[in-house]
């Protein structure tokens, strides 16, 4: 199985609508991650989490909110989407000691389309 | 701010010929650089990750080179393979942060 999912894989929504990603690693790190990826853009940082009361705003946070809802489990939420939301959206996950030989792993990501 | 830039953004080559990924970054105090490999549908998995003290790391056909002074990283895929079709994403990992900044990517195309 694998370390880190997601879910649901694809979504369409309209504009509006609230919407939660999920996600659930079993790799027992404590660092929790959400990104997003725009053609051209590459991946953009929107919330990560060091433990279940630290949660952090990324490079684009505005339009999103999070939940650390258990050390394996943290959601991304868009409350009113909007079509500029449209993306791929990833989760991961690292191991709480900083070493510089730490990488992060990666779930196989959503695709969000808001019409 | 760090930037980080991937060169060229789309390759396509013949099966069996040696390339030389580009990545380029605007701050030299980095913690690590990492190259990821993304396959669609199957999210990042991450490839080679160098120490800001190292200069390179090998793992099979795969080498990569880091210049930090120069802020350059180089990916060398020898004899590559269409199984190497995927786009290679650069990520710099700043000391003052556990922040990852990714480039925008290279597609790479290899055909039979």
């Amino acid at each position: 199985d694998a370390d880190v999912t997601q879910t649901p894989r694809n979504r369409i929504t309209k504009t509006g609508k609230r919407i939660m990603l999920e996600c659930s690693q079993t790799k027992g790190h404590d660092r929790m991650y959400w990104y997003r990826q725009d053609p051209g853009l590459g991946l953009r940082l929107i919330y990560y989490s060091f433990d279940v009361k630290d949660i952090n705003k990324g490079e684009i946070s505005d339009g999103y909110s999070v939940s650390r809802q258990a050390q394996a489990k943290f959601s991304l939420s868009l409350e009113s989407a909007i079509p500029n939301q449209t993306a791929l959206y990833f989760c991961a996950t690292s191991a709480q000691d900083r070493r510089p030989t730490d990488t992060q792993y990666f779930g196989p990501g959503t695709r969000l389309t808001v019409l | 701010k760090q930037e980080v830039t991937q060169i060229p953004a789309a390759l396509s080559v013949p099966e069996g010929e040696n390339l030389v990924l580009n990545c380029s970054f605007t701050d030299s105090a980095i913690y690590n650089l990492q190259w990821f490999r993304q396959d669609p549908g199957k999210g990042l998995t991450s490839l080679l990750l160098i120490q800001s003290s190292q200069r390179e790391q090998t793992s099979g056909r795969l080498n990569a080179s880091l210049d930090k002074s120069s802020g350059r990283s180089t990916l060398y895929i020898a004899a590559s393979q269409p199984g190497d079709s995927a786009t290679y994403l650069c990520a710099v990992q700043s000391y003052n942060t556990d922040k990852l900044i990714f480039g925008t990517g290279t597609r790479l195309q290899v055909f039979p």
